[in-house]
């Protein structure tokens, strides 16, 4: 089946340094979503992106839609404590079954 | 507020007693699904179903049963529990669109499942 490949795995990172993470597939995806999982909770999706090429931010996060549809990435600039969690990609591969498939995560760690 | 609602948040039972785990979505949302996640493994889909009376099996439904018998409830039956059941559960719901699929889902905030 469809497997999505996301790195790195893990990150520390110092406050106020940018942080770029990415998710890559050799099939071709309809949709690219970006999620944040904080100890304890579920998954909060952070963006959604639709088109090929396209590139979304919701405040200090990025993500694009790789032309490809195979790849997409997430930025976060000048990071703070609270940007510490897993960050998943998930997305629905085209012509696929309609169920999401999901990266198994980036671990970000934010030394203030 | 739009939200997935799960209960109970934490559950610990004992080898083959039977639980349920409720889910309910209040966006009219036709898919919903489970999931499981263990560590090193991310996210596993257990069932979905796309729609009331409509329930189909992901990557790992062995062990569970779902039921889909009105919009906005999905409950996760585990029968005869076992402690390679012990895992942290979610559930979610998205909007299907016609030949496109579902798209951004909404997860509940999961319940920690322990089996002893």
């Amino acid at each position: 089946g469809q497997q999505l490949n996301q790195s790195p795995q893990s990150m520390f990172i110092q406050e106020g340094e940018d942080v770029s993470m990415n998710c890559t597939s050799s099939s071709i995806f309809n949709t690219w979503l970006w999620y944040k999982q904080e100890p304890g909770e579920g998954p909060v999706l952070l963006i959604a992106l639709y088109k090929a090429g396209e590139l979304t931010s919701n405040g200090r996060l990025t993500a694009q839609f790789g032309i490809t549809r195979k790849d997409s990435f997430l930025n976060i600039s000048a990071s703070i404590p609270s940007d510490v969690g897993i960050y998943f990609c998930a997305g629905q591969p085209k012509g696929g079954s309609e169920k999401l498939v999901f990266g198994k995560g980036t671990k970000l760690t934010v030394n203030p | 507020e739009a939200q997935v609602t799960q209960n109970p948040r934490y559950l610990i039972t004992v080898t083959g007693k039977k639980l349920t785990v409720t889910c309910s979505q209040n966006m009219n949302h036709e898919y919903m699904s489970w999931y499981r996640q263990d560590p090193g493994l991310g996210l596993r889909q257990i069932y979905y179903s796309m729609n009331v009376e409509v329930t189909d099996k992901g990557d790992v439904p062995e062990g569970y049963k779902v039921s889909r018998k009105e919009k906005r409830n999905f409950p996760l039956i585990l029968e005869s529990p076992s402690p390679n059941q012990t895992s942290l559960y979610f559930c979610a719901s998205s909007i299907r669109w016609a030949g496109w699929g579902n798209t951004e889902a909404f997860f509940g905030q999961g319940t920690r499942l322990t089996v002893v």
